[in-house]
């Protein structure tokens, strides 16, 4: 059971935007900024979107972040079948004495 | 260019201490707001936060685990050693390693290491 929640999958065809959310608290996303990122099989998660909606030198525009409240959303436009790969949220978390937490992780299908 | 690979067993019997390196390149620990993190993930599961060791050797573990983890630095050899004792079959999982930067006051973790699949069984 993960702190943040994403839908486990998510789909759509070449062309396409698609939108993956993320759902905290308000020690989480309500009160620190969130992080994106992406995995393709056997590979190292890569940096996505920092600090809500920052994109590392390297990413396309393609890729954007949004935050409101304590909710988090990253959209995907453009949507290309190397895009097909494992998408997850993660933030730093207020409770106890602080700890990094992490969404289950999206599946995106590139139909 | 910055990589981080990690290294250690595959296996381990319940009750023994495990222990991890993270070799690290393209960066050093000694420079300001930079630290090292372990992240492990459990098959079909989601990722799980163990701790870091910031440049300034202040460490953070997550609170479920801290009586049982360990991050140790050694900076002339660019490497992150992650101690975890008395494993159970539960912690099973692929254990990552990464850089976690300060931009601006906001950090995150921006580059890691593909991560070492560790299998606890007796």
């Amino acid at each position: 059971q993960s702190v943040l929640t994403q839908p486990p999958s998510a789909s759509g065809t070449p062309g396409q935007r698609v939108t993956i959310s993320c759902s905290g608290s308000s020690s989480n996303i309500g009160s620190n900024t969130v992080n994106w990122y992406q995995q393709l099989p056997g590979t190292a998660p890569k940096l996505l979107i920092y600090t809500n909606n920052q994109r590392p030198s390297g990413v396309p525009d393609r890729f954007s972040g949004s935050k409101s409240g304590t909710s988090a959303s990253l959209a995907i436009s453009g949507l290309q079948s190397e895009d097909e790969a494992v998408y997850f949220c993660a933030a730093w978390d207020n409770s106890l004495s602080g700890l990094w937490v992490f969404g289950g992780g999206t599946t995106l299908t590139v139909l | 260019q910055i990589t981080l690979k990690e290294s250690g067993p595959t296996l381990v019997r319940p009750t023994q201490t495990l222990t991890l390196t993270c070799t690290f390149s393209g960066f050093s620990l000694n420079t300001s707001g930079v630290g090292v993190g372990w992240i492990r993930q459990p098959p079909g599961k989601a990722l799980e936060w163990l701790g870091i060791n910031y440049w300034d050797d202040d460490k953070r573990y997550s609170p479920s685990l801290e009586t049982r983890v360990t991050i140790t630095k050694d900076t002339s050899k660019n490497q992150v050693v992650l101690t975890m004792t008395n494993m159970d079959p539960a912690d099973t999982a692929t254990y990552h390693c990464a850089r976690v930067y300060d931009s601006s006051g906001y950090y995150f973790f921006d580059y890691w290491g593909q991560g070492s699949l560790v299998t606890v069984s007796s």
